[in-house]
């Protein structure tokens, strides 16, 4: 059973555009919603992470929106630019232990 | 301040020869997690260590799979009698606390077997 569902699995985006990448979660128990960017051959980088007591955060040009009765939460990028080609995950921990339980990822690709 | 580090970046490994990867935590995080990563996947949670002590290895494989955190030195994750199976990246986590979820990923480790 997958615990977390990512959506879509690519995406193209042009410049300047807005790309949105939505993730749905099975155990209520979860209290911690990172997301990550990752490069060709490089480790996962955390860009923003959200916990269920807000509805939304933003950092710059990215921003969560969580929505707790329909376990969902969804990563926006405004002003999409080519430099962020790249791919994301969502993720998902419960408690104190945090270990990670991520989505399957989603391709973006940003064209100029 | 040093990011995680992990070496070897890349290993090149025989069927039933012996991998193992090491993975230094940020300056003051005392917790390392190990994640396994297969092409076109998500991260997959492997274990998950404080210095001297296994919290979490639910994610690891019963056989071939060990790993450790010394007092002294980095974490390392050992796989015995290595399958082409076990080819993927792993790659290394680290967080300052218990309670802070943050984790920090290292480069990663690339295991090709062979």
């Amino acid at each position: 059973q997958q615990q977390v569902k990512q959506s879509p699995q690519s995406l193209i985006v042009q410049k300047g555009g807005i790309s949105i990448i939505n993730c749905a979660y099975e155990n209520t128990a979860f209290d911690y919603f990172p997301w990550y960017q990752q490069f060709p051959g490089k480790g996962p980088a955390l860009l923003i992470a959200i916990r269920p007591d807000v509805s939304e955060k933003k950092e710059g040009r990215f921003t969560i929106s969580f929505n707790k009765s329909a376990k969902q939460f969804s990563l926006h990028i405004m002003d999409s630019q080519p430099g962020d080609s790249a791919t994301y995950f969502c993720a998902a921990s419960k408690g104190s232990q945090g270990n990670l339980i991520f989505g399957k990822g989603t391709k973006l690709s940003v064209k100029p | 301040n040093a990011g995680v580090m992990q070496n070897p970046r890349h290993l090149v490994r025989r069927r039933g020869q012996e991998a193992r990867l090491r993975c230094s935590p940020m300056k003051g995080h005392s917790h390392v997690y190990w994640y396994r990563q297969l092409p076109e996947e998500g991260l997959k949670f492997m274990v998950y260590l404080q210095k001297e002590n296994i919290i979490d290895e639910s994610g690891m494989p019963k056989e071939r799979f060990s790993a450790e955190f010394p007092k002294e030195g980095p974490s390392i994750l050992r796989i015995q009698q290595v399958v082409r199976g076990d080819s993927a990246a792993y790659f290394c986590a680290s967080s300052p606390r218990t309670g802070n979820n943050e984790q920090f990923f290292g480069p990663g480790t690339r295991l090709t077997v062979l």
